[in-house]
């Protein structure tokens, strides 16, 4: 199994409320991911960090924000929740020996009423 | 176009029997191929790699063509327990450690 942890697992918040969904790694990955994923959709790459102090937005835009003040750890932040942010938030990390392997945790689904 | 495109089926198969998945992608440049599968309601995990010589672990065969870009899976004599969605990912070039996926494609294993 891979240590890669989310909390919460699950969120309902009301519009307008500011929410930060935690990511955290034990593997020593330097790199981490975001992605967002609708039910029965394809996953899309929000932001991706390749160390710390290193983001990067990814190929889906997205009104959130991230940070990476700790090799371990990649914090997602939304300012304002909307109805429209309702999704599936995954996050996953990748290290040596094989960069090109991604670790998922077990994903955030966030309701915003 | 998408970067990585692949059939969504669903495809609803019987216990034991043969079936096959197919990915197109668009990035001559890309360099690494991987399928994931994804269970319902939970993350992706790692399947198997794809390599060009084409390789099998288990029932699971994988190939790739890169003249065509193209990438198969084949799983032989299905179990109830492969029922998921099977994500063809590519990765490489520019873009290298960020991976690009499918949309996915649902498979169901009946008794």
């Amino acid at each position: 199994e891979a240590d890669i942890y989310q909390t919460p697992r699950y969120l309902v918040i009301g519009t307008g409320k500011k929410i930060t969904l935690e990511c955290s790694q034990t593997m020593g990955h330097d790199k981490m991911y975001w992605y967002q994923q609708d039910p029965g959709m394809e996953l899309h790459l929000i932001h991706y960090s390749y160390g710390v102090n290193s983001t990067e937005k990814g190929d889906l835009s997205s009104e959130s924000t991230v940070s990476r003040i700790r090799t371990e750890h990649f914090p997602l932040t939304l300012e304002s929740a909307r109805p429209s942010h309702t999704s599936q938030y995954l996050c996953a990390s990748s290290g040596t020996p094989s960069y090109n392997e991604q670790f998922f945790g077990p994903g955030t689904r966030l309701t915003v009423l | 176009r998408k970067e990585v495109e692949q059939d969504p089926g669903p495809f609803n198969v019987p216990e034991g029997a043969t079936v096959a998945f197919n990915c197109t992608y668009s990035n001559s440049a890309s360099q690494s191929f991987f399928w994931y599968r994804q269970d319902c309601r939970k993350e992706p995990k790692l399947l198997m790699s794809v390599y060009s010589s084409g390789n099998e672990d288990g029932r699971f065969t994988a190939q790739l063509n890169r003249a065509s870009q193209y990438i198969s899976l084949l799983i032989r004599d299905s179990k109830l327990s492969d029922s998921a969605t099977y994500l063809c990912v590519v990765t490489g070039g520019i873009s290298y450690g960020k991976l690009t996926f499918g949309q996915g494609t649902i498979l169901t294993v009946h008794p």
